[in-house]
């Protein structure tokens, strides 16, 4: 089993700044399966990104992946307001599926 | 616009079973290489896969959640299921439904559903 750590717990930042989040795995991803969701307060996750740097259908350009191996990070290059929430990290593709304890992203 | 929608009872007796549907809308179960997940969130924690299931009936779950977890699907309904017996409190969470994306095993969940809360409790 895959165990995702995210950092850092929790961030705090002005609209319009670049944030990189980071999700690190303790052994390597194959072909690099990892997902990305944000989960605003009472509602569903929504995934962001699929194996590493795809972007899911209309999500905008300003979210982006990258990574590879067990080193992968989510940079949201100018946050807006409405990018307040916590985001996941998931690997899938093994015999189990594992979620990253989450980055909380506090827009001020 | 594929929806998905959990429905259940919300609260269940420690030592009970929780049993749950998720019902699939404007769109197939049984589309080609679907995979459908179920996911649960304690209250002010994190996610955690609880199982998933192809829509021919294979199942895969969590080994921390296996020997409790059975999930199910019935095709004709257009739904799949979710039963986990002998829970306790630490069972308590908002429960998901979701659909793996159109690469099945290999690929994030792209659907989910608005979620339900389950209680433990006596």
């Amino acid at each position: 089993e895959i165990v995702l750590t995210q950092s850092p717990g929790t961030l705090s930042l002005s609209p319009g700044e670049r944030v990189t989040l980071s999700c690190r795995a303790s052994q390597s991803v194959s072909s690099n399966y990892l997902a990305w969701y944000q989960q605003k307060p009472g509602q569903a996750p929504r995934l962001l990104i699929y194996d590493a740097s795809s972007r899911a259908a209309g999500i905008p350009d300003r979210f982006s992946g990258s990574g590879s191996g067990t080193d992968f990070s989510l940079t949201i290059s100018r946050l807006e307001p409405e990018d307040s929430a916590v985001f996941y990290c998931q690997h899938y593709g093994g015999s189990v599926l594992t979620f990253g304890p989450g980055t909380t992203v506090d827009i001020k | 616009q594929l929806q998905l929608q959990e429905s259940g009872p919300g609260l269940v007796k420690p030592s009970e079973t929780l049993s749950l549907t998720c019902t699939v809308s404007a769109g197939s179960i049984s589309s080609s290489n679907s995979y459908w997940g179920w996911i649960r969130q304690p209250p002010g924690q994190g996610l955690e896969w609880v199982g998933s299931i192809y829509y021919s009936g294979s199942s895969y779950y969590n080994p921390s959640l296996k020997s409790r977890v059975t999930i199910s699907v019935d095709t004709s309904k257009n739904q799949f299921s979710l039963k986990l017996n002998s829970v306790t409190a630490a069972d308590t969470a908002v429960y998901y439904c979701a659909r793996h994306g159109t690469s099945g095993w290999y690929d994030g969940f792209d659907y989910w559903g608005r979620g339900t809360l389950v209680t433990v409790s006596s």
